[in-house]
């Protein structure tokens, strides 16, 4: 039961372009999102995050946008460099008993080209 | 301030074998996570140790264990090994039980032969 998609396994951009990765859920009960970054040999990191009272936050060159009535948020880079080609995940936070724990969508490389 | 170390980095073993995975948490986090990669996923969640007590489990067997000590590091103890197994093992800390602001470390790779 994937409650997080992202459909589009990689995504190749050109340096300068705009980047777009999408992700969709599936339970409603989920109330904040984040996108992580992870490079090889690396665990994933932190990049940005959106509670569901918002429909957009704003950091840098990165955007998330959340549209609640299609369960749909998307993670605008612009402009995409290069440090940017990575593997993006996104997450829902999810009670679980006594505890808080991050449901993972399958990730989506991205590569930016020059 | 030190990060989220895990050791070892890399680990062979062999069907039916038992393993121990490790983690010491940033400085001043309480609560550590445990989570599988396997190849082509997203991590999904084993469990969660707060103040050395689990308080929440994914949908992972009993085989799966863990502890957390007083200096709040933990192990990941995974008995009878199965090939499915094999997986980028991550673990988060975070300080307190909220997940907004937790640090991964760089995981342990484990394939299981």
């Amino acid at each position: 039961d994937q409650q997080v998609k992202q459909n589009s396994p990689s995504l190749s951009v050109q340096e300068g372009r705009i980047s777009i990765l999408n992700c969709d859920y599936t339970n409603s009960m989920f109330d904040y999102f984040l996108w992580y970054k992870k490079y090889p040999a690396e665990g994933p990191t932190f990049l940005i995050s959106i509670s569901s009272i918002k429909d957009k936050n704003e950091d840098g060159r990165f955007t998330v946008f959340l549209n609640k009535s299609a369960k749909h948020l998307s993670l605008h880079i612009v402009p995409s460099q290069p440090g940017d080609s990575a593997v993006y995940f996104c997450a829902a936070i999810s009670q679980i008993q006594g505890a808080q724990k991050l449901v993972f969508g399958q990730g989506t490389r991205l590569t930016i080209n020059p | 301030e030190t990060g989220v170390t895990q050791s070892p980095t890399h680990l062979i073993k062999t069907r039916g074998q038992q393993v121990t995975l490790r983690c010491s948490s940033q400085s001043g986090h309480n609560t550590v996570s445990w989570y599988q990669q396997a190849l082509g996923q997203g991590p999904q969640f084993i469990f969660q140790y707060y103040r050395e007590e689990e308080n929440g489990r994914g949908n992972f067997p009993p085989r799966f264990s863990g502890l957390q000590f007083p200096n709040y590091s933990s192990e990941l103890n995974v008995n009878a090994l199965e090939l499915d197994d094999s997986a980028l093992y991550l673990c988060a800390s975070s300080a307190g039980q909220r997940q907004e602001t937790q640090y991964f470390g760089p995981g342990t790779r484990l394939l299981v032969l």
